[in-house]
């Protein structure tokens, strides 16, 4: 069984648009990351959350707002969307410090 | 800021063939990083395939394995014969041994098997 799941697997938006990328993680850990891979390019950190607050926000632009319901949920937000704003974007989880487990990504399209 | 690079892609190995990717990293930090490997399979997500948060240390999984240089900041992957399963993206990256600090990754190196 997959214990991280993130939802849809595949999304195409137009310019300007809304998203929401969903995220659920089943591994019980209390630390929960945002991350996106542009294409060329290497997997960027965008947050982190632990019990449902943000520890770490390296993400310039207040488009985008992580949203948390429960404890082994974080959401991405995505206003206004841009072409540039297309990428895989995963979602990972841990159990305190280091070793992070992903989920498959979702891959979002701005056309 | 922290900054991991490793062996540009593609790579084409024979079945059986050796194989060795490249990964090198700088950090801000005087204290050592935790490194790591992962791997995506196709269709699939990144997997973690290995660790070592000491340095001086080997990690080995699956058949592969890393030995972390702190002297020449390297973390290379090797792997004595390959199978076509093998066949990925192969992700160096490091972290720190602080509360829920990210990920830094190099841009992965996409691996091919051939027959």
């Amino acid at each position: 069984d997959p214990k991280i799941i993130q939802k849809p697997k595949y999304l195409v938006a137009v310019t300007g648009s809304e998203k929401i990328l969903i995220c659920e993680q089943y591994l019980g850990h209390n630390a929960m990351y945002w991350y996106r891979q542009s294409a060329k390019k290497p997997l960027e950190f965008m947050f982190s959350y632990s019990y449902q607050k943000l520890m770490d926000n390296q993400t310039a632009s207040s488009r985008f707002q992580p949203q948390s319901s429960k404890k082994n949920h974080l959401d991405l937000q995505i206003t206004a969307l841009k072409p540039d704003d297309s990428a895989t974007y995963f979602c990972a989880s841990s159990q305190d410090t280091y070793e992070q487990y992903f989920g498959p990504g979702t891959r979002l399209t701005v056309l | 800021g922290d900054s991991v690079t490793q062996t540009e892609g593609p790579v084409t190995v024979s079945e059986s063939e050796s194989l060795i990717i490249n990964c090198t990293y700088s950090a801000t930090s005087i204290a050592y990083p935790n490194l790591f490997w992962y791997v995506r399979y196709p269709g699939e997500g990144l997997q973690l395939l290995l660790k070592v948060i000491t340095a001086g240390q080997k990690g080995s999984s699956r058949g592969f394995e890393a030995t972390y240089n702190k002297e020449t900041t390297s973390f290379h992957l090797q792997k004595a014969s390959v199978q076509e399963s093998d066949s990925a993206v192969y992700y160096c990256a490091l972290g720190w041994p602080s509360s829920f600090s990210k990920l830094v990754f190099g841009q992965g190196t996409s691996l091919s098997v051939v027959p």
